[in-house]
């Protein structure tokens, strides 16, 4: 167990919907980071938070967005949604946002189909 | 470009064979090494890490991977695999980059372990 918890674990959804996947990070961390899975892609960077403020953009498609709440949780929002976006997102988390030595780790990930 | 670059997209090996998964990187100055790994329908587990010194590292479940800078390589390595080894490894590299941390994986290596 990470102790990056991710909510929810599978999700299955229409095309042109929106969904919400949440992220609480490990206690203590301060940066948050999503990512996309997919056969297709491979492992994703999508974006970084880190204590509320956005701080890296990755491949995050613009239908793609996110933010960092004051209690350090995350959400990814996802809308309009298409068949491609069948993927597996991971939070991950790390203590700080930079300088070497940081080490990152991942949630659970949420599985979401788009059908 | 800067990459991430895993040769090996899948490997087969016997049980007790031993294992070499070679990982190169492109990127210049000071960064931080890691191998992760995903167990069927899992999430990413961090293997080991590098960040400074000892250039050879010792992770869990008897991995080790060794930092060459001048070969920009961090092949992973364990004298005898077991079936329960079977699943995908994945390079990454963390660089800091305008004041963050941005962790970019390789396309991963699926290995699969024979009794």
């Amino acid at each position: 167990d990470s102790g990056v918890t991710q909510t929810p674990k599978h999700l299955i959804t229409a095309t042109g919907q929106r969904v919400t996947l949440r992220c609480s990070p490990r206690s203590g961390d301060l940066s948050v980071y999503w990512y996309q899975q997919s056969l297709d892609q491979g492992l994703q960077f999508l974006i970084q938070y880190y204590n509320g403020e956005e701080r890296a953009k990755g491949n995050i498609l613009e239908r793609f967005s996110a933010q960092q709440f004051p209690d350090l949780h995350s959400e990814l929002n996802l809308s309009s949604l298409e068949l491609g976006d069948s993927a597996l997102y991971f939070c991950a988390s790390s203590r700080s946002g930079t300088g070497s030595g940081n080490t990152i780790y991942f949630g659970e990930g949420s599985w979401l189909t788009v059908v | 470009a800067q990459s991430v670059s895993q040769h090996n997209h899948h490997v087969i090996l016997s049980e007790a064979a031993s294992l070499e998964l070679g990982c190169n990187y492109s990127y210049g100055g000071t960064v931080n090494l890691f191998w992760y790994v995903q167990y069927p329908g899992q999430h990413l587990q961090l293997l080991l890490k590098y960040f400074s010194g000892d250039p050879l590292v010792k992770g869990i479940k008897g991995f080790e991977a060794e930092f060459i800078k001048s070969k920009f390589s961090f092949n992973l390595r364990k004298p005898s695999v077991q079936w329960s080894d079977t699943a995908e490894y994945f390079c990454a590299v963390n660089r800091e980059s305008g004041g963050y941390n941005k962790l970019i994986f390789g396309a991963g290596t699926r290995l699969a372990v024979h009794p």
